[in-house]
């Protein structure tokens, strides 16, 4: 089993939608999260950084940690063409500096 | 103001041959990393460097070297190049441990024919 699973998708939305993406994990010692969006030949960029449990919120996008049930989210609302892209989610444990990627999901959002 | 640059940006090369890629990054960090992300986008760690000294070095086939001659530079020599070596090779730094935000560079395409 993977210590980081994401489905791969593509996942196809209407301009409009909103998006759910979700990552599951196995290791209980990861304390930090994070989503990056990766779009085509280029690097990953940070888009949302979470600390232990909880939500955040960033203009469109909200990120969930549920710690208990090993399950992040990023919830992308009114989603835009520009969304389309491979969502990356990664994980660190506290005080380390390895950091675990999923697989990525590739979003299409269609105008 | 590029924050972390690579070059090449694109490198085609024969198989047995020797090559580098070299990083730099100028947002004054203390940590730098190597990724490897493969035709399926799984990006995984190969090595990190913090204050220059070697800090992780995942199961790499030891035809990677990493050097790191200052806070700001990550180099990666590759020798007797694979054709399983294709991928496209990323570089990273963040300020200290996990949990810290890792900055990207833009990749390097490497492809091994």
């Amino acid at each position: 089993q993977k210590e980081v699973e994401q489905d791969p998708g593509p996942l196809s939305v209407p301009e409009g939608a909103i998006v759910s993406l979700n990552c599951t994990y196995s290791n209980s010692a990861f304390q930090y999260f994070m989503w990056y969006r990766q779009y085509s030949r280029k690097g990953p960029e940070l888009l949302m950084y979470t600390y232990s449990s909880g939500n955040k919120e960033d203009g469109r996008f909200t990120a969930q940690v549920d710690k208990s049930s090993k399950y992040i989210s990023l919830f992308i609302r009114d989603s835009q063409p520009s969304d389309s892209a491979t969502y990356l989610c990664a994980m660190s444990p506290s005080g380390t500096y390895k950091y675990i990627f999923g697989t990525g999901t590739r979003l299409k959002v269609l105008a | 103001d590029t924050a972390v640059s690579q070059t090449p940006k694109y490198l085609v090369t024969q198989m047995g041959n020797d090559k580098s890629i070299k990083c730099e990054q100028n947002l004054g960090h203390d940590t730098m990393y190597w990724y490897k992300q493969d035709s399926k986008k799984f990006l995984k760690i190969m090595f990190s460097y913090n204050n220059k000294e070697l800090i992780i070095n995942e199961t790499v086939p030891n035809r990677f070297s990493p050097k790191s001659p200052d806070k700001a530079h990550l180099n990666l020599h590759i020798n007797s190049l694979e054709l399983g070596d294709s991928a496209v090779y990323f570089c990273a730094s963040s300020q200290a441990s996990g949990g810290n935000t890792q900055y990207f560079g833009p990749g390097t395409r490497l492809t091994v024919l």
